[in-house]
């Protein structure tokens, strides 16, 4: 079956260190996301990609890098410029051939916290 | 600007008892509107969505939602929750940012089931 894959599910993040968060999709999608879920906030969008080796930065990429050179695959950076990365990381995608009217699929999910 | 409310952060209904869930939002033309369903630990699945025509939508697990353009609203309900229905329910509206297809959530909505 098509879907989004997530690794690792949890992961713990030492003081200074940069941490990379992996996203693959087997869907053929053309556009992936990246959003930081924290309570009470909802999904608030990081980075995005519509092709690869292109990438745009969301609402609050600041201490967050991305990457994309497979279609298949997103991976997410929390560097050590991120001063609060304790969160739920959640990878998505869509076909960028759709005209808004198609869902956005995600992945179950990254627990990143803080040693 | 767009934007989505969820008034509501938390609600408790008893099992067997009817559920509505409300989202209100802000959005310069007709929304494309979705409910999302979050367990805990776990991704977002798509539960339903509106794009044009009939405004009371059906989806799966036995919820509707109903468009009401004058309100500017876009309501969850089931006339009868299960147990299982225990989750973290989002809506969200876009598109937003031309062809991007990017999507605004809500703050999310938590219902606890009583047996």
């Amino acid at each position: 079956d098509g879907g989004i894959t997530q690794s690792p599910k949890y992961l713990f993040r030492k003081e200074g260190q940069n941490v990379t968060l992996s996203c693959e999709q087997n869907l053929n999608h053309d556009a992936m996301y990246w959003y930081r879920q924290d309570p009470g906030q909802g999904l608030r969008l990081i980075y995005y990609s519509q092709i690869v080796n292109d990438f745009q930065k969301g609402d609050i990429a600041e201490g967050y890098s991305v990457s994309r050179e497979k279609k298949e695959s997103f991976p997410l950076t929390v560097t050590s410029a991120q001063k609060n990365p304790t969160a739920f990381y959640l990878c998505a995608s869509i076909n960028a051939g759709a005209q808004g009217n198609q869902p956005q699929h995600f992945g179950d999910g990254t627990r990143l916290s803080i040693l | 600007a767009q934007s989505v409310t969820q008034p509501d952060i938390h609600i408790t209904v008893s099992e067997g008892a009817s559920l509505e869930l409300r989202c209100n939002y802000s959005y310069g033309a007709t929304p494309y509107l979705f409910w999302y369903v979050q367990s805990p630990g776990q991704g977002l699945q798509l539960l339903l969505k509106y794009f044009s025509g009939d405004t009371l939508v059906q989806g799966i697990k036995g919820f509707e939602a109903e468009f009401k353009r004058s309100q500017s609203s876009f309501n969850l309900r089931k006339p009868s929750v299960h147990w299982s229905d225990a989750a973290e329910y989002f809506c969200a509206v876009g598109p937003y940012g031309g062809a991007t297809n990017k999507l605004i959530f809500g703050t999310g909505t938590l219902l606890a089931v009583q047996p």
